[in-house]
C-alpha cells in the first residue's frame, strides 16, 4: 500500500511569507501529526489531528497551524516566515491510539522548508 | 527542557561488533519508548518499541532494555551491518499521540 505523502519535496520561501505543506496519510489511517526536525533540535511535535480535529499541540507560537480535510489528508501551514522557520518539516499517519504504541507511526520522507 | 536526552551524537562500530546506543529521559509519566532510525532524505523508520512494564523487548538483531530506576534506555544491534549505518532517535510518549523525541545519534558501521 502507498505510504505517506509529503508534497512539495522542497520548497525556498522568502522571510515574511507565508506557506503550505501538505500530507496525504495511509489509506485508513485516521491520525496524523506533524513535526518539526532541525539540526540540533531532533524532532519537534507541532500538532496531532483525528477526525479533522486537533487533539493534540506543541510548543509552537500561533504562526504555525493546521488542518484535516475529511478524507484525512492534512495541511500544515506557517505565516509571516522566520529564518528560523527553515527545517524538514515530516508528517506521520497511525491508526487510532496505535502511533505511540505498538508500531509506531509511519513517516512521510518530509518537505524541506528554506526561509531566505 | 530537553525530556529526552540522546548525550552521544555520534558513533562507530566495527561490522560485526554489537552497537549500543543509549537514551535517558526526565519525565516518569513516559510509559511507551520507541527507536527509529533515519537515512538522509527519508523520514524516521519505526524499529521498536518497548512498554514501560516491560525491562527487555528483542526482535531480531535489535533488542531494547529499559532500566525505570534509572530512567534509561538502550538499543542494543547484534552483530552491526554496514546498512545499520543512520541517525537512530529514542523517542517517548505518555500515551497519547505526541511523541517527545530525543536530538538523535549517528551510528556509523565501519567495514
Amino acid at each position: 500500500k502507498a505510504g505517506v505523502t509529503q508534497t512539495p519535496r522542497y520548497l525556498i520561501k522568502t522571510r515574511g511569507q507565508q506557506v503550505t505543506l501538505s500530507c496525504s496519510p495511509i489509506s485508513g489511517h485516521r491520525s496524523v501529526s506533524w513535526y518539526q526536525q532541525t539540526p540540533g533540535q531532533g524532532l519537534q511535535f507541532l500538532f496531532e489531528y483525528f477526525s479533522e480535529t486537533q487533539r493534540n499541540k506543541g510548543n509552537f507560537p500561533g504562526r504555525f497551524s493546521g488542518r484535516q480535510f475529511s478524507n484525512s489528508r492534512s495541511e500544515m501551514n506557517v505565516s509571516t516566515l522566520e529564518l528560523g522557520d527553515s527545517a524538514l518539516y515530516l508528517c506521520a499517519s497511525s491508526l487510532e491510539g496505535q502511533g505511540a504504541k505498538n508500531y509506531g507511526y509511519t513517516f512521510g520522507s518530509g518537505t524541506r522548508l528554506t526561509v531566505v | 527542557d530537553q525530556q529526552v536526552k540522546q548525550n552521544s551524537p555520534s558513533l562507530s562500530v566495527q561490522e560485526g561488533r554489537i552497537s549500543i546506543l543509549n537514551c535517558d529521559y526526565t519525565n516518569s509519566m513516559f510509559d511507551y519508548f520507541l527507536w527509529y532510525k533515519k537515512y538522509p532524505a527519508e523520514g524516521p523508520t519505526f524499529l521498536i518499541s518497548i512498554s514501560s512494564i516491560k525491562d527487555k523487548n528483542e526482535d531480531g538483531r535489535f533488542t531494547v532494555f529499559l532500566n525505570k530506576s534509572a530512567k534509561h534506555l538502550s538499543l542494543h544491534i547484534v552483530p552491526s551491518q554496514p546498512g545499520d549505518s543512520a541517525v537512530y532517535f529514542c523517542a517517548a510518549s505518555t500515551g497519547n499521540e505526541k511523541l517527545t523525541f530525543g536530538t538523535g545519534t549517528r551510528l556509523t558501521i565501519i567495514p
